[in-house]
C-alpha cells in the first residue's frame, strides 16, 4: 500500500504570497490531519479532516485553513504569508482513529 | 498542552534494550497511550499503543503501570537507525465520535551510540 504523499515537497515563498500545500492519505483512510512543524514550537496541530468536515482545529490564526475532497485528498492553504510561516508541514492519515497516524513526508516552506 | 512528561535525552548502547520513560498522571479511563518516533527531517513514525495492557510488536514493547500513570517504550535491541525523537501522547481512540487531537510534546531524544 502507498503510503502519506505531499507535494511539493519544497517551496520557497515571499512575504504576502499565498501557498497550497496538498495531501493525499493512505488508500481507504478517511481522515486527514495537518500539523506545523518548526525548531522552536515543535509540532503542533493545525487541523483534521473527516469525509469533507473539519472537526477539529488547533490554535493558528484564520490564515490557516484547508479542505478535504471526497476522495479523501485534503489541501491546506495560507494566505498572507510571514516569515514565522517557515515550517515544516505534515500530513497524516489515519483508518481507525486520530490516534494512530501516517505521516507523510512533509513540504519545507521557506518564506523570505 | 501535551498531558505527558519525558525526559528530554537518553543515550543507549547498540544491542542493548532502550528504555523510555514516560509520565501521564492526569490520563483519563478512555485515553490511549500512543508512541512515535520522528527520525531526523522525516515525518513522524507511529510505534505502538495501549490502553492499560502490555502491548508489544514488531518495533517495541508498551509496558503501562497498573494505575496507569507511566509508561515505558522499550526498543529490545537497540539499533544505530533507532536514533530519533520518541513522543509520548494520551489520545482517545474512538474515530465517528472523536474531537480529540493528537498533541506532541517535546520527546525524548535517544542517541545510540556503536
Amino acid at each position: 500500500k502507498a503510503g502519506v504523499t505531499q507535494t511539493p515537497r519544497y517551496l520557497i515563498k515571499t512575504r504576502g504570497q499565498q501557498v497550497t500545500l496538498s495531501c493525499s492519505p493512505i488508500s481507504g483512510h478517511r481522515s486527514v490531519s495537518w500539523y506545523q512543524q518548526t525548531p522552536g514550537q515543535g509540532l503542533q496541530f493545525l487541523f483534521e479532516y473527516f469525509s469533507e468536515t473539519q472537526r477539529n482545529k488547533g490554535n493558528f490564526p484564520g490564515r490557516f485553513s484547508g479542505r478535504q475532497f471526497s476522495n479523501s485528498r485534503s489541501e491546506m492553504n495560507v494566505s498572507t504569508l510571514e516569515l514565522g510561516d517557515s515550517a515544516l508541514y505534515l500530513c497524516a492519515s489515519s483508518l481507525e482513529s486520530p490516534g494512530e497516524q501516517y505521516f507523510g513526508p512533509g513540504t519545507r516552506l521557506t518564506v523570505t | 498542552d501535551a498531558k505527558t512528561t519525558q525526559p528530554p535525552s537518553m543515550d543507549c548502547a547498540e544491542g542493548r534494550a532502550a528504555n523510555l520513560p514516560c509520565n501521564h498522571s492526569t490520563i483519563s479511563g478512555n485515553e490511549y497511550v500512543y508512541w512515535y518516533r520522528q527520525i531526523h527531517s522525516q515525518g513522524p513514525q507511529y510505534i505502538i499503543h495501549g490502553l492499560k495492557n502490555n502491548e508489544t510488536n514488531e518495533m517495541a514493547s508498551l509496558i503501562i503501570t497498573e494505575d496507569r500513570k507511566s509508561s515505558t517504550l522499550i526498543l529490545p535491541h537497540a539499533t544505530l537507525r533507532d536514533t530519533a525523537v520518541y513522543y509520548c501522547i494520551v489520545s482517545l481512540r474512538h474515530l465517528f465520535y472523536n474531537t480529540d487531537k493528537l498533541i506532541f510534546g517535546t520527546g525524548t531524544r535517544l542517541q545510540v551510540f556503536p
